[in-house]
């Protein structure tokens, strides 16, 4: 069983639709949960983290995660062509710890 | 905005060459990284490198695999007798603080192995 799965995509939705994005992971030691931004030819960028269980919202950006499911989520409201990137999870045990991996879903959003 | 640079974009090698993927981190910075991805595949961690030494390695990182910090900017990932299956982006990041929340990842180097 991989640590942290990933459905690849691509995920195609229409500008302006809500998006949600999903990782479930195996290894309930794990305590940070984050998402990275990925635009093509470009180095993964942190957009944001969660600690433990629990929502976080910035801006348009919505990250919840279910221990209990093992199972973490990046909502997008009002999506625009620009969100269009590949989104990667990525977990680990502690603040400096290392990050395992999601494979990525690549979000294509329709103008 | 400071950012860390990678040369080159692609290169391409023959099996059982060496080659050295260089990487600017950003000037401040203190803690580097190297992580790859096989197309396709997830970001595999690789090396942490701190005070001129190697502070963590993953499985990744054998004896086919060395860095080091040439000068005050540099920081490169040498890899000798390459295989079909280093082919991949490698990624340089690097850190104030030795957390995941401050690391900032160059463009990645496409390294394709003939």
């Amino acid at each position: 069983q991989k640590e942290v799965e990933q459905d690849p995509g691509p995920l195609s939705v229409p500008e302006g639709a809500i998006v949600s994005l999903n990782c479930t992971y195996s290894n309930s030691a794990f305590q940070y949960f984050m998402w990275y931004r990925q635009y093509s030819r470009k180095g993964p960028e942190l957009l944001m983290y969660t600690y433990s269980s629990g929502n976080k919202e910035d801006g348009r950006f919505t990250a919840q995660v279910d221990k209990s499911s093992k199972y973490i989520s990046l909502f997008i409201r009002d999506s625009q062509p620009s969100d269009s990137a590949t989104y990667l999870c990525a977990m680990s045990m502690d603040s400096n710890y290392q990050l395992i991996w999601g494979a990525g879903t690549k979000l294509i959003i329709k103008p | 905005e400071p950012e860390v640079t990678q040369t080159p974009s692609h290169q391409v090698t023959q099996m059982g060459q060496e080659v050295i993927l260089r990487c600017v981190p950003i000037s401040n910075h203190l803690y580097f990284y190297w992580y790859r991805q096989i197309l396709g595949q997830k970001v595999e961690f690789l090396v942490s490198f701190y005070n001129n030494e190697i502070s963590e390695k993953s499985e990744i990182f054998d004896d086919q695999f060395s860095v080091e910090r040439p000068d005050g900017s540099n920081f490169t990932l040498k890899i000798r007798s390459t295989k079909l299956e280093d082919s991949a982006m490698y990624f340089c990041a690097s850190s104030v603080l030795r957390r995941w929340d401050t690391q900032y990842f160059g463009p990645g180097t496409r390294l394709t192995v003939l």
